[in-house]
């Protein structure tokens, strides 16, 4: 079966610091993986998609960018986080035309920037 | 653009008795994939029901069942037999074909009283 794992869960990092977030995607291949941003109380934002290795696109110009070094990776990163980073991001892969067709979700991150 | 539309930020219902949240999207597609998705306070993301825009009939899960009007644009969930569990955001989701991006409304949030 196929699981998606995300982490760190949670995090609190200051104004100026590097970012580094990690989903990984098992028991498929080449599978389209999406990060989104959800502000409190709100709807979710998509940042970036992926449809394999090494091609991202970015839905909204800001401070942060994506990799995907490997099929099922894909790393959301910042050089320099800012206040407004802060908020819950959630990992996601697309699954095949059929019964289970959607988008599954990773548990998330709650990053806090301080 | 394509957008998604919940006209209710809030909602509330008695435990047992039934309630319907409201969506509706835009679209100048002719097939596409509709979702709820239901995300409890622990802030995961689960998929409630899907409706693919070729099917006349409407998706039906257990107690969750939708009421799909193309024409209109109009896509409502209706949760019979409400539960305490039931009790989150609900945000409603239309997927753009080609680019098999998630569009996502701004949620509902859903009270069950005891």
């Amino acid at each position: 079966s196929q699981t998606i794992h995300q982490w760190p869960a949670t995090l609190v990092q200051p104004v100026g610091s590097p970012l580094s977030l990690e989903c990984t995607v098992e028991g498929t291949s080449n599978p389209n993986l999406y990060w989104y941003r959800q502000a409190a109380g709100r709807g979710l934002q998509l940042l970036f998609y992926s449809v394999g290795i090494g091609q991202i696109s970015s839905e909204v110009p800001q401070n942060l960018s994506a990799s995907r070094p490997q099929d099922r990776q894909f790393i959301l990163s910042s050089k320099k986080l800012l206040l407004s980073d802060s908020g819950f991001y959630l990992c996601a892969w697309l699954g095949r035309p059929g019964s289970n067709y959607g988008y599954t979700f990773g548990s998330g991150t709650r990053l806090t920037v301080v | 653009a394509q957008t998604v539309t919940q006209s209710q930020p809030e909602m509330s219902v008695q435990e047992a008795e039934t309630v319907t949240l409201s969506c509706t999207y835009d679209t100048s597609e002719s097939d596409y994939y509709l979702f709820w998705y239901k995300q409890p306070p622990s802030r995961q993301m689960i998929l409630v029901i899907r409706q693919e825009a070729y099917k006349q009939q409407n998706a039906t899960e257990n107690r969750f069942s939708v009421n799909f009007q193309k024409a209109a644009k109009s896509f409502s969930l209706k949760i019979s037999d409400s539960q305490l569990g039931d009790a989150a955001m609900y945000f409603c989701a239309k997927l753009i074909q080609g680019a098999q991006k998630l569009v996502f409304g701004q949620g509902t949030r859903l009270t069950i009283n005891p």
